[in-house]
């Protein structure tokens, strides 16, 4: 299994352009997420999906835009980059069944910058 | 959800066993304690978790307070490859989302 794999791993923009970020996980998890972080913090989360057709807001989802089209993609779109959008961005995604067992899988994180 | 606090940097020793602290003091009875590690430049990976007993498993242990407003996660021989940013996480219980704070700077001497 390759796990929780993003594309693409590192990007510049310009400001104002746009672009989507793509999240993959093949362990026919339910939940997925996208966090940013950024440097000397925590990761915050962005935007997150409870299942396919379904997505909602994190702690900071303004600026971006998400979509769960089928069950093992998440894509994290951003219409207008802006220079505060430089980060790292990492998905992660959790499996639904397991009580109390909430282990999240991250994948290796797309590093963006804004210019 | 209630809110962790951790150093901001450790360091050890290679072989070493490490305790890092973590104080949570405003805790309720359905938080779930997690941690998490990130090694450098890579997303952060699972370490353990648990609710009111310690527990192990072949990565670390979790030592928990009696009064749960504290716990101690351990790992028993350090190796250069433990050098990361250890995350304390409260999760409730019906929640399944983490908040990551800043976590503790581990750096393991050779």
């Amino acid at each position: 299994n390759a796990g929780v794999t993003q594309t693409p791993k590192f990007r510049v923009l310009k400001t104002g352009q746009s672009m989507t970020l793509l999240c993959a996980q093949d362990m026919n998890h339910e939940y997925m997420y996208w966090y940013r972080q950024d440097p000397g913090m925590g990761l915050r989360l962005i935007h997150y999906s409870v299942g396919e057709g379904t997505t909602a807001k994190g702690e900071v989802p303004d600026g971006y835009n998400v979509s769960r089209l089928k069950k093992q993609n998440f894509l994290l779109g951003l219409e207008s980059a802006a220079p505060s959008q430089t980060s790292v961005y990492f998905c992660a995604s959790r499996n639904l069944a397991g009580g109390d067992y909430n282990e999240q899988f991250f994948g290796p994180g797309t590093r963006l910058t804004v210019l | 959800d209630a809110k962790t606090t951790q150093p901001n940097s450790m360091e050890s020793n290679e072989e070493e066993p490490v305790h890092l602290p973590c104080n949570h003091s405003t805790i309720s009875g359905t938080d779930y304690i997690h941690w998490y590690r990130q090694l450098p430049s890579q997303g952060p990976e699972y370490v353990i978790h648990g609710l009111t007993s310690n527990v192990n498993n072949r990565m670390a242990s979790l030592a928990i307070a009696e009064d749960r407003k504290s716990s101690t996660l351990i790992l028993h021989r350090a190796t250069l490859r433990d050098a990361a940013v250890y995350y304390c996480i409260l999760r409730r219980g019906s929640n399944y989302k983490l908040t990551f704070g800043k976590g503790t700077l581990l750096t393991v001497n050779p």
